[in-house]
């Protein structure tokens, strides 16, 4: 089954204290890319990925990280987090950026950070 | 002003009824809309594409778009009680590859009571 994988789905965690969230897409996709969903604001990109070893900053990049060794995966890293970090994030594919309209999400991870 | 603004309702309708949901927008460089369907505790997933003006039709839905208004619909006829869920429009100048190519409204929720 095609398919976004996210992990964890849920995670309450503190200020400062260093987190990975996961993701992993098994369609053989160019592009990949992190949003946050905030009530009020809709869905920011995060950082994005046009392929391997290719990332770049989206909407809201400060205070994320984003590595992307191997074409099926691409973390999100949260180097020191903090309150203003609490959000529901998504991970997204897509074929290549052309396709960016067909875009596969994950099933989402909430991130709480007191 | 917001790229993109969608009334966030909550909406509710009995099921059968026929359902409008509309996004207004700035930007009158934008040529690809979409509207997605999120499930609650689920990812976004693509319901309709469109470009440019007119209208799609795929089964019970059909996405509209009016240009000189700046304007998209998308209407849902025979409404289920499995539509209830938020809907998002999302729309796009073109996809050349780099950052926030894709603005996102923040979303309808919509429930159909049986």
């Amino acid at each position: 089954e095609a398919q976004v994988t996210q992990n964890p789905r849920y995670l309450i965690t503190v200020t400062g204290k260093k987190l990975t969230v996961t993701c992993s897409q098994n369609m053989n996709h160019e592009y990949m890319s992190w949003y946050r969903q905030d009530p009020g604001l809709g869905l920011r990109q995060i950082y994005y990925s046009m392929n391997v070893e290719v990332t770049d900053k989206g909407d809201v990049p400060e205070g994320y990280k984003v590595s992307r060794k191997e074409k099926r995966n691409f973390p999100l890293i949260l180097e020191s987090p903090s309150p203003n970090q609490t959000s529901l994030y998504f991970c997204a594919s897509s074929s290549n950026y052309r396709d960016l309209y067909e875009q596969y999400f994950g099933p989402g991870t909430r991130l709480t950070v007191t | 002003q917001k790229e993109v603004e969608q009334d966030p309702g909550p909406l509710s309708v009995p099921e059968g009824a026929i359902v409008s949901l509309n996004c207004t927008y700035s930007n009158s460089a934008f040529q690809y809309f979409m509207w997605y369907r999120q499930y609650s505790r689920k990812g976004p997933e693509l319901l309709m594409y469109t470009y440019s003006s007119g209208n799609k039709e795929d089964g019970r839905f059909t996405a509209q778009v009016d240009k000189s208004s700046k304007y998209i619909s998308l209407f849902i006829r025979d409404s289920q009680p499995s539509d209830s869920a938020t809907y998002l429009c999302a729309m796009s100048a073109s996809f050349i590859g780099g950052a926030n190519n894709l603005f996102f409204g923040t979303g309808t929720r919509l429930t159909v009571i049986p």
